[in-house]
């Protein structure tokens, strides 16, 4: 099986700009977390999605969203860039609720903001 | 409030060594507990993870220890090897809401 994938690897994106990050799970998998990666905060939560809808939510500014679609594929969007968004930006897929816990990650999207 | 705590920061261990890398944690809903292993470049790979209602777990050179009533955990790393330098991060989770809180991260360098 494939394994998770992200696009881009890499972004490079200027303050107040957006920006729009891909992640597609495992074949099989429903359930999508993001999470951020910083050298000074460690790794983050970001949100969780299952059928197409947010069930975990953590503590960013509402910059950061996101979405499923029908076929699990998720995306999240940042608005208005500022410097310390700049991070790897993590994600992972799961079989979802009742289906166990393990998380497999992705590659990631480092994204630099200048 | 940190809600899992992972030590050291840093390790340097020799090859054929035993790497030891700790975490505790505070709220007894978490029911979860992976180890993952991350190198330059990459995502996070889980190694090995346990319940609760074990108190160790072994996967080749990988062992976890689990004390429930002093909320703590370890990974130990038997007959570490260069290849096994990489940042290691211990992770909870409340199966109720499928989210992870990793710990800080230990550097592991294994010198040959």
């Amino acid at each position: 099986k494939a394994g998770v994938t992200q696009t881009p690897r890499y972004l490079i994106k200027t303050r107040g700009q957006q920006v729009t990050l891909s992640c597609s799970p495992i074949s099989g998998h429903r359930s999508v977390s993001w999470y951020q990666q910083t050298p000074g905060q460690g790794l983050q939560f970001l949100f969780e999605y299952f059928s197409e809808t947010q069930r975990n939510k953590g503590n960013f500014p509402g910059r950061f969203s996101g979405r499923q679609f029908s076929n699990s594929r998720s995306e999240m969007n940042v608005s208005t860039l500022e410097l310390g968004d700049s991070a790897l930006y993590l994600c992972a897929s799961s079989l979802g609720p009742l289906g166990g816990d393990t998380q497999y990650f992705g590659p990631g999207t480092r994204l630099t903001v200048l | 409030q940190q809600q899992v705590k992972q030590s050291p920061q840093s390790l340097i261990v020799q090859k054929g060594g035993i790497s030891i890398i700790n975490c505790a944690y505070e709220n007894t809903a978490f029911d979860y507990f992976p180890w993952y292993q991350q190198f330059p470049g990459k995502g996070p790979a889980l190694l090995i993870a346990i319940r609760p209602d074990v108190s160790e777990k072994k996967e080749g050179r990988f062992t976890i220890s689990f004390n429930k009533s002093a909320k703590q955990f370890s990974l130990h790393i038997m007959d570490s090897q260069p290849g096994d330098s990489a940042t290691y991060f211990c992770a909870v989770m409340n199966s109720g809401y499928s989210t992870l809180t990793f710990g800080k991260g230990t550097m592991l360098l294994v010198s040959p």
